[in-house]
């Protein structure tokens, strides 16, 4: 079975410091991965999206960066933080579907705290 | 990109069953309908899926009607365990889904 697994869980960071959160998944290959925050209260917001290895999409210009080095690894990534970068980060994986009826699953997510 | 209307929040009491409609009137032919159920500090977790009739899981019910604009997850004989937010995306090919703001269930004992 395929397994998601983010980290770190949760995060405390200065403003202008930098930032590494890391995705991987198990038990698949070649997945479409994404990228999302979750402000509090509020709808997932999708950040950045991969269909394959190098290939990043971005949805929001934003403060944030994402990287796939390897098939089944996602990191998202920032030089400086601002204040504004705090909230909920989601990884989610999904299984390519020519036809439509892709299914997305997440991760258990990081908080991230900037002070 | 297919928005989505659903009810802010909704309460309900143990062991009744729960009807949450979404609407979407500017589905595109190839979007799927999928609900996703959040507990706070947890990823989404995806509920069911449907194109069109009904479809029916170990969780959950979706009614889709023929013209495509509206559904409706039915969640039978809730548990406390069920208060959550609970989104309804629709989607295509690509999955750019959007997530609106979702549905607050407070299931009350």
């Amino acid at each position: 079975s395929q397994t998601i697994h983010q980290w770190p869980a949760t995060l405390v960071q200065p403003v202008g410091s930098p930032l590494s959160l890391e995705c991987t998944v198990e038990g698949t290959s070649n997945p479409n991965l994404y990228w999302y925050r979750q402000a509090a209260g509020r709808g997932l917001q999708l950040l950045f999206y991969s269909v394959g290895i190098g290939q990043i999409s971005s949805e929001v210009p934003q403060n944030l960066s994402a990287s796939r080095p390897q098939d089944r690894q996602f990191i998202l990534s920032s030089k400086k933080l601002l204040l504004s970068d705090s909230g909920f980060y989601l990884c989610a994986w999904s299984n390519k579907t020519p036809g439509g009826g892709e299914t997305q699953y997440f991760g258990p997510g990081t908080r991230l705290l900037v002070l | 990109l297919a928005k989505t209307t659903q009810p802010i929040s909704m309460d309900s009491y143990e062991g009744q069953e729960v009807n949450i409609t979404c609407s979407h009137n500017n589905i595109a032919t190839n979007d799927y309908i999928t609900w996703y159920q959040q507990f706070p500090s947890q990823g989404p977790r995806f509920i069911i899926q449907g194109y069109k009739t009904k479809v029916t899981n170990e969780v959950a019910s979706l009614f889709i009607p023929a013209d495509r604009k509206s559904s409706t997850l039915s969640l039978p004989r809730v548990s406390l365990s069920d208060t959550a937010v609970y989104y309804c995306l629709v989607g295509g090919d690509f999955n750019k889904f959007y997530f609106g703001s979702g549905t607050k269930l407070n299931v009350k004992p």
